[in-house]
């Protein structure tokens, strides 16, 4: 079992819907989660970091996280052609460790 | 800079040769990590360096895996006789040395490829 599970898709969204991007993750101890964007070709660029239960916004993203459940989202709203990438959820685990375990990536599609 | 720069941005190596990778980080940031990111998947860890000691090299794939960081800046990963399956997209990332909550800001990757 990967450390870091996600959703590989393809997700295919029309311009203007609500995407909804999918994460979990095995350790229990994690502390720090992220979403990154990349674009074909492109090195990742960070999105979102969250660190507590509950849901953080900025601007047309939102990033929830339910630590009991082991689970971290990101809803992107009003979806645009632009957003189209592949988003990699990642997440620092506990202890001393500082480097961070990244899922496959969830390609999404938004349509014009 | 503004950012992480890597170099060179794509190489081609035969099998069997030596390639070296080198990776300058954001200004100040004290810490700088390497990941391997094959295609259609997401980085993989290989090392971290705080300043110039290299704190964890635990994904490193093998022995013939060598990265340095000598004067707590500019760092240089090293392949010594390449394989076919070390063909991958070799990305640096730096964060300031914080609360562990540090984003790390990653470069443009060097895009190997192991003929």
């Amino acid at each position: 079992q990967k450390e870091v599970e996600q959703n590989s898709g393809p997700l295919s969204v029309p311009e203007g819907a609500i995407a909804s991007l999918n994460c979990t993750y095995s350790d229990r101890g994690s502390q720090s989660f992220f979403w990154y964007r990349q674009y074909s070709g492109k090195s990742p660029e960070l999105i979102m970091s969250i660190y507590s239960n509950g849901d953080k916004e900025d601007g047309r993203f939102t990033a929830q996280l339910n630590k009991a459940s082991q689970y971290v989202s990101l809803l992107i709203r009003d979806s645009q052609p632009s957003d189209s990438a592949t988003y990699l959820c990642a997440v620092r685990s506990s202890g001393s460790a500082r480097q961070l375990t990244f899922g496959s990536g969830t390609q999404l599609t938004v349509l014009p | 800079g503004a950012g992480v720069s890597q170099s060179p941005r794509y190489k081609v190596a035969k099998r069997g040769q030596d390639v070296a990778l080198r990776c300058d980080p954001i200004s100040g940031h004290v810490s700088l990590f390497w990941y391997q990111q094959a295609l259609g998947q997401g980085p993989e860890f290989l090392t971290y360096f705080q300043n110039e000691a290299q704190l964890d090299k635990s994904g490193l794939p093998s022995d013939r895996f060598f990265a340095e960081r000598p004067e707590g800046s500019v760092s240089t990963l090293k392949i010594q006789r390449t394989q076919q399956e070390d063909s991958a997209v070799y990305l640096c990332a730096s964060s300031l040395v914080g609360t562990g909550q540090e984003t790390q800001y990653f470069g443009p990757g060097t895009r190997l490829l192991v003929l």
